[in-house]
């Protein structure tokens, strides 16, 4: 299948402290890939769907000048969490693929903590 | 009406049987159905895709579709403690604001115990 990695697996910081998280599919080109947020023991929560040389398209409710989105090429998207607080600490999970048919691949996540 | 509703769990089997997952989806245009297996704290991982009506195997695992009856099963054959875990069962959005995106099912959890 296809893979998708993320980077850093997991990060601490200080609140107030901006934090940039990669996501790349590295072996197939994703014109579309999408950021989700996972707390413990709840369902994952769609943040935002990103397209290759586009602006990202944000949910309901997610403030996109506090997560900024960016998807350069079509093998990386960054989700940069600016001014991080405690209650931005959560699971950050990307996915590619996306469209009609097409299968979304999850990227391993990245476990956030804001102290 | 939930878009994608799971049967309720926790489902417990014992090792050796057939679990048997299963959702029904409330958008009858709907085209594209996916089962995802997430392990604690861990991602999902994709396990199947379903786009026809039928039965699709893989190894272990088989999907079932009825888009008549708008439902998606998933059955595991000769379970094992290892496939311990949530099964979320996804379906593509079709249309408007939900294009593309995929729309999860609360999750089943499946314990297999020896």
């Amino acid at each position: 299948g296809a893979v998708v990695s993320q980077h850093p697996s997991w990060v601490i910081c200080k609140s107030g402290t901006s934090v940039k998280i990669e996501c790349r599919s590295l072996d197939f080109q994703a014109t579309t890939m999408f950021w989700y947020r996972q707390f413990p023991k709840q369902s994952l929560m769609l943040m935002a769907t990103s397209n290759e040389g586009s602006k990202a398209t944000y949910e309901q409710g997610v403030e996109k000048d506090k997560f900024l989105i960016n998807h350069a090429s079509l093998t990386l998207s960054t989700l940069t969490v600016t001014s991080a607080h405690p209650e931005d600490s959560s699971f950050y999970i990307c996915s590619a693929g996306g469209g009609l048919f097409d299968t979304q691949y999850f990227g391993p996540g990245t476990r956030l903590t804001v102290l | 009406q939930k878009e994608v509703e799971q049967n309720s769990g926790p489902l417990s089997v014992p090792e050796g049987a057939i679990a048997s997952l299963n959702c029904t989806y409330s958008d009858r245009g709907s085209q594209s159905f996916f089962w995802y297996r997430q392990y604690s704290g861990k991602s999902p991982e994709l396990i199947m895709f379903i786009y026809s009506n039928g039965d699709k195997e893989d190894g272990r695992f088989t999907a079932q579709l009825n888009k008549a009856s708008q439902y998606v099963s998933l059955l595991i054959r000769d379970s094992q403690p290892s496939d311990s875990a949530t099964y979320l069962c996804a379906v593509i959005g079709e249309g408007g604001t939900s294009y593309g995106k995929l729309t999860f099912g609360q999750g089943t959890i499946l314990t297999v115990h020896p």
